[in-house]
């Protein structure tokens, strides 16, 4: 197994709701990251868990609460977000922090705050 | 803060003709990657290079990695529509630093 899987595809919710966005990789990575990407800008970082443990905190809303339950898993909570918060949100992994030889990118999900 | 400048920012060309994307730094980084993005997915990890001057070749893709491993171009002969996408360069060094990504170039291949 050579991917990252995210659930939902595509999720809209409504700024009092609560949701989470789910990742998961089969291929014994041990650093695992979400980012927010914008259209037609780069990916921007927002967590990063290496062995499981939250490494890096890109100073983050605490709207969003990620959570890491097995080395296999990775979620995002979400709770009262804003409009400006719709984004593709993509999960990606790497056999090392340092990513010296790439990333793993799921599909992402598309999140639209209404 | 590294800095990863990619040029140009959008490129729309016929089928059939050449380009090159740029991807430019002040930074030395231990290994530059190439990734194309289609609307609604994931980036996709083309190639990674490691070595100062080295040359990859991927079909249609030519890649480069500079002598002093500041800079990377990616070279694609005959574009077809398939190549749409959105490219994206990102650097990784041995400082403890989280991948650092350029701007991306919107590439659109008219047929």
């Amino acid at each position: 197994d050579t991917e990252v899987t995210q659930t939902p595809k595509h999720l809209v919710m409504g700024m009092t709701n609560k949701k989470s966005l789910k990742c998961e990789q089969h291929m014994g990575h041990r650093a695992m990251y979400w980012y927010k990407q914008k259209a037609k800008k780069p990916p921007e970082l927002m967590f990063v868990y290496s062995y499981e443990k939250l490494s890096i905190n890109e100073s983050v809303p605490s709207r969003f609460s990620p959570e890491c339950p097995n080395s296999s898993l990775l979620n995002l909570h979400l709770h009262a977000l804003q409009p400006e918060d719709s984004a593709l949100y993509l999960c990606a992994s790497s056999h090392e922090l340092t990513g010296l030889y790439g990333y793993t990118f799921g599909s992402g999900t598309r999140l639209t705050v209404v | 803060t590294q800095l990863l400048e990619q040029s140009p920012q959008f490129l729309s060309i016929q089928e059939g003709e050449n380009l090159t994307v740029y991807c430019n730094s002040s930074s030395v980084f231990s290994s530059l990657q190439w990734y194309r993005q289609e609307p609604g997915e994931g980036p996709v990890l083309l190639v990674t290079v490691v070595t100062g001057g080295e040359v990859k070749k991927l079909k249609r893709l030519t890649f480069q990695f500079g002598d002093a491993r500041k800079d990377s171009s990616l070279h694609i002969t005959a574009a077809q529509p398939g190549d749409t996408g959105l490219y994206l360069c990102a650097g990784a060094d041995n400082a403890g630093n989280m991948l650092t990504f350029g701007g991306g170039t919107r590439l659109m291949v008219k047929p």
